[in-house]
């Protein structure tokens, strides 16, 4: 099954800084389509998840345009530019190329 | 707007069987791809499978034969069963819409199910 490392547990930052968090796969994610099949999420205790980006760097629907998904083959970044004091919460990284689907370990925003 | 709500036993017992039915509204469920994902404490998510708008399922191969995902489309719900569950199984479960495969864009609350005698 495909790995996905997120190297960094958590990350200390102040709002309104900019902030990068790294996904790397153990293989290309790259499909024949042209698509990464790499998607981002966000969870905030007592909030539902929420999809932040697909296929590495197409926005879901009224996600701010703050949220920027990049990367390809193997490594893909989430950056988050101005990070407001609701954007602190765990963010994962999914691949959908190849069942077994699988996440990331999480990287946690912490105020600091 | 699309919603799913998961509901069931929040206590089980080692060896039974855990079952959950995520309620969808806002959407047919015969339309795109359904599935539960849990994750346990420590923050670690695990992909548990899924139900198609066809009846097809795929399942992750770590669970083995011990998982079952079905659905009542009268009903709008679809289900998961796990069975002989062990402490190891104590997580959060959620029920997830997948975007024609590639995006989860809707997730339920979730519930917690803790295995324990």
């Amino acid at each position: 099954q495909i790995t996905l490392t997120q190297q960094a547990e958590s990350l200390w930052i102040s709002p309104g800084e900019r902030v990068s968090i790294t996904c790397r796969a153990s293989q290309s994610l790259l499909y024949t389509d042209g698509n990464h099949y790499l998607s981002w999420y966000q969870q905030r205790p007592g909030q539902t998840t929420k999809a932040l980006i697909y296929h590495a760097s197409v926005r879901t629907d009224g996600v701010p345009t703050r949220f920027i998904g990049s990367g390809s083959g193997t490594e893909f970044t989430l950056s988050i530019e101005h990070v407001q004091p609701e954007d602190f919460a765990i963010y994962y990284c999914l691949q959908t190329l190849k069942s077994p689907y699988t996440f990331g370990a999480g990287t946690k925003l912490e105020l600091k | 707007e699309v919603q799913l709500q998961e509901s069931g036993p929040g206590l089980v017992k080692p060896s039974q069987s855990l079952s959950l039915t995520c309620s969808v509204t806002g959407y047919s469920i015969t339309s795109n791809y359904w599935g539960w994902i849990r994750k346990f404490p420590g923050n670690k998510m695990d992909w548990m499978g899924y139900i198609s708008y066809s009846g097809n399922t795929n399942y992750n191969p770590s669970l083995k034969s011990r998982i079952s995902i079905t659905r009542d489309t009268s009903k709008n719900q679809f289900f998961l069963q796990l069975n002989s569950v062990t402490t190891e199984d104590t997580a959060t479960y959620y029920c997830v819409r997948s975007y024609y495969g590639y995006n989860f864009d809707y997730w339920g609350q979730g519930v917690l199910v803790t295995v324990s005698s």
